[in-house]
């Protein structure tokens, strides 16, 4: 089975704090994605890779950067994280450009108190 | 630039009716992709369906057909013979075949229900 895994289902950190969110694919896709999920907001993408080391903003990245030095992993970072960044973040990864479909990790909560 | 517009945040059904769920887009690509997510309350996101932007035909699989209307650039979902099963949120998303690689967007979603 395919296979999206992020390291954390809950998180809790403090304001200012920096959090790394992590996700790892099996599939030896070359697209990975980083979403943030709200209520009555949808999914909205923050950042997005298509290579290793390559990066492309998504429509939401202030407040994040991200990192893919192997083809496998793709994090998300929150430099100093604030009470608004509180959300499910949930990771995919593809393969192909448009006609694909995407395959989701689990999803992670974070809460920052 | 891409935009999903769902204009509907909750839907009822009644168990073994049809219903349909709307999914307007944007785009200023030429080819694109049209899908349709489920997420049940377990939060998975599970892929319904596909449509490409120059298929003659709409998709369809199994219960679920995609309506893709190209001049009015919606793309609703169908889903026959509603099942209790079927309540979860409901995603619409596109992505360009430009580029060279995949960027993806997501609608809001809708909140289907399906009533006993």
């Amino acid at each position: 089975d395919v296979k999206v895994t992020q390291s954390s289902r809950y998180l809790v950190k403090r304001t200012g704090e920096k959090v790394f969110l992590e996700c790892v694919q099996d599939m030896d896709h070359e697209n990975m994605f980083w979403y943030r999920q709200d209520p009555g907001l949808g999914l909205r993408l923050i950042y997005f890779s298509y290579d290793v080391k390559m990066k492309e903003k998504g429509d939401i990245p202030e407040g994040y950067s991200v990192s893919r030095e192997k083809k496998e992993r793709f994090s998300l970072i929150l430099e100093s994280a604030s009470t608004n960044q509180t959300s499910m973040y949930l990771c995919a990864s593809g393969t192909g450009t448009g006609g694909r479909k995407l395959f989701f990790g689990s999803g992670t909560q974070l809460s920052v108190l | 630039a891409q935009k999903i517009t769902q204009t509907q945040p909750g839907m009822f059904v009644q168990e073994k009716e049809a219903v349909t769920l709307d999914c307007t887009y944007d785009t200023s690509d030429p080819s694109y992709g049209l899908f349709w997510y489920k997420q049940p309350s377990s939060g998975e996101m599970i892929f319904l369906i596909y449509q490409g932007s120059y298929d003659q035909q709409n998709a369809t699989e199994g219960r679920y057909s995609l309506n893709f209307q190209k001049a009015r650039k919606s793309a609703n979902l169908v889903i026959s013979a509603s099942q209790l099963g079927d309540s979860a949120m409901y995603f619409c998303a596109m992505s360009p075949y430009s580029g060279g690689y995949q960027k993806v967007t997501f609608g809001i979603g809708t909140k289907l229900q399906v009533i006993p």
